[in-house]
């Protein structure tokens, strides 16, 4: 039973470069989560999606950010254009949990994306 | 607004002490959840528990327990007899069941422990 794919692994990019963060959910899934993991933050929620649509973006840092999910089983976040304090690292979660919350099932983590903006 | 409060960064045992990680959390819902999870060096984040407002029951698992108490808004976790794998970073989260709120997780900002031989 597959859990959450993430990829890359790891990414190191120069600042002002487009990067592309991708996540394949848990099949029957119907939450997806990105979360940002730093030293000085923690982690952090960026975005949430239930059934595709984007729930809550106020994690969201800035307009260089933006994140999609076009079907049940992939979705990306991208940062136009990346900057040295986007380092850190990315978390993609997915969950059987509804809109209104009522079953709160335990999110699913994938290995996450380290990333590193030179 | 929630919040979670893990105030022990970090904490070292010798290998089979207990070990307690306490957290505290704040929230005006009266409908939420509580969760743990570990991560261990490797990076994942890996469930270990989750538990709503309206269960105190103290829960079991092995060498590890949970003590819930909504009088004092905490939740924490005790490993029994510590093993230098349970070396990790821990988080404890909180998650308010309401419209919009999904299962959307707030973390505390960890404790990592160390068990050393």
């Amino acid at each position: 039973d597959a859990g959450v794919i993430q990829s890359p692994r790891h990414e190191v990019t120069e600042m002002g470069q487009e990067v592309t963060l991708r996540c394949k959910p848990i099949s029957g899934h119907n939450s997806l989560f990105w979360y940002r993991q730093t030293m000085m933050r923690g982690l952090e929620l960026l975005i949430y999606f239930n059934n595709n649509v984007p729930i809550d973006d106020s994690g969201m840092p800035e307009d260089r950010f933006s994140a999609k999910m076009p079907n049940a089983s992939f979705s990306t976040l991208k940062i136009q254009p990346s900057e040295p304090r986007d380092s850190a690292v990315y978390f993609c979660a997915s969950s059987q949990g509804t809109e209104y919350g009522e079953k709160n099932e335990k999110l699913f983590f994938g290995s996450g994306t380290q990333l590193s903006v030179l | 607004a929630q919040k979670v409060t893990q105030a022990q960064t970090e904490i070292s045992v010798v290998e089979k002490e207990d070990v307690t990680l306490d957290c505290v959390y704040e929230t005006r819902d009266t409908t939420y959840y509580l969760f743990w999870y570990k991560q261990p060096p490797s990076g994942e984040l890996v469930f270990l528990i989750r538990r709503n407002s309206f269960d105190e029951q103290n829960e079991i698992s092995g060498r590890y327990s949970w003590n819930f108490q909504k009088s004092t808004s905490s939740f924490n976790f005790t490993i029994t007899a510590s093993q230098v794998v349970d070396s990790a970073v821990y988080f404890c989260a909180l998650s308010e069941a309401r419209r919009g709120g999904g299962n959307k997780l707030t973390f505390g900002t960890g404790t990592q422990l160390k068990v050393e031989l």
